[in-house]
C-alpha cells in the first residue's frame, strides 16, 4: 500500500478554518484519498474523499496537489466537536483491495 | 439509529478464557470488516466479509481468532485462550459497496486479565 505521511499533532482556534496536511509521493495513479476522523472512544468517522479534484461536502472540503502528491483536509470553522485524530488513507479500487490502512494520524486539538 | 451496533461494548475476561463480539452492520451492508486498535495506534485490519463470505485475512488474525457471518448479516468474532495481548479495542465496520465510505461502530473493549 502506499503510504501517506501526516504530522503528529496540531492545533487551531475554536471559529477558524483548519488545514490539516496529508503527504502521499508515492501515490498510484488509482489511488483514491479518504479521510476518516476518530473522535475520542468512537469509533473512526468518514469525513471525504477524492482522486483528482477538489472536494466538498457538508463536513469540510479537500485540496489535491495537481501533482496529487499531498492533499490538504480544509475545515472551514472550526468547533470543539472536530478536536479528532485524523486519518489520511489511500485507497486503490483494484479488485480485492477493500481495507483501509491507518497510520497514526494527526491528533487535532480545539482551543475555545 | 440505524448505525453498526456492537456487543457487548465492554469485556473483562481472565487469561485463558474465551470472549465472543457480535457486530450488527447497517442494514443491506453487503461488505463486513474487522479491525483492532490499541491505544495510540491507529485501527488494524483483521477480516473483511462479502455477504457471508469470508474474503480476506489478515496475519494479525492468528488461529486463536475466528470469525463468521453465517448468513450474511450479522457476524462474530471469537477469540480462544485469550491473553494479555489480546487487549484492545475491536471495531466493526460496515460498507455497502467496494470504495464507498466505511462506516464504524463504536468498539468493543476487552481486557484480559
Amino acid at each position: 500500500d502506499a503510504k501517506t505521511t501526516q504530522p503528529n499533532s496540531m492545533e487551531s482556534n475554536e471559529e477558524e478554518p483548519v488545514h490539516l496536511p496529508c503527504n502521499h509521493s508515492t501515490i498510484s495513479g488509482t489511488d483514491y484519498i479518504h479521510w476518516y476522523r476518530q473522535l475520542p472512544s468512537q469509533g473512526p468517522e468518514y469525513v471525504i474523499h477524492g482522486l483528482t479534484s477538489n472536494v466538498n461536502n457538508r463536513m469540510a472540503s479537500l485540496a489535491i496537489a495537481e501533482d496529487r502528491k499531498s492533499s490538504t483536509l480544509i475545515l472551514h470553522r472550526a468547533t470543539l466537536r472536530d478536536a479528532a485524530v485524523y486519518y489520511c488513507i489511500l485507497r486503490d479500487p483494484a479488485f480485492g483491495n477493500e481495507k483501509l490502512t491507518f497510520g497514526t494520524g494527526t491528533r487535532l486539538t480545539i482551543i475555545p | 439509529d440505524t448505525g453498526v451496533s456492537q456487543n457487548p461494548r465492554h469485556k473483562i475476561t481472565k487469561r485463558g478464557q474465551n470472549v465472543t463480539f457480535r457486530c450488527d452492520p447497517i442494514s443491506e451492508h453487503n461488505r463486513l470488516y474487522w479491525y483492532r486498535q490499541t491505544l495510540g495506534q491507529g485501527p488494524e485490519f483483521l477480516t473483511y466479509f462479502q455477504n457471508e463470505a469470508q474474503l480476506e485475512k489478515s496475519r494479525l488474525l492468528s488461529d486463536r481468532f475466528s470469525a463468521e457471518r453465517p448468513k450474511g448479516s450479522f457476524s462474530t468474532l471469537e477469540i480462544q485462550r485469550t491473553e494479555q495481548g489480546d487487549s484492545a479495542m475491536y471495531l466493526c465496520a460496515s460498507s455497502p459497496g467496494q470504495m464507498l465510505p466505511i462506516y464504524f461502530g463504536e468498539g468493543s473493549w476487552l481486557t484480559v486479565v
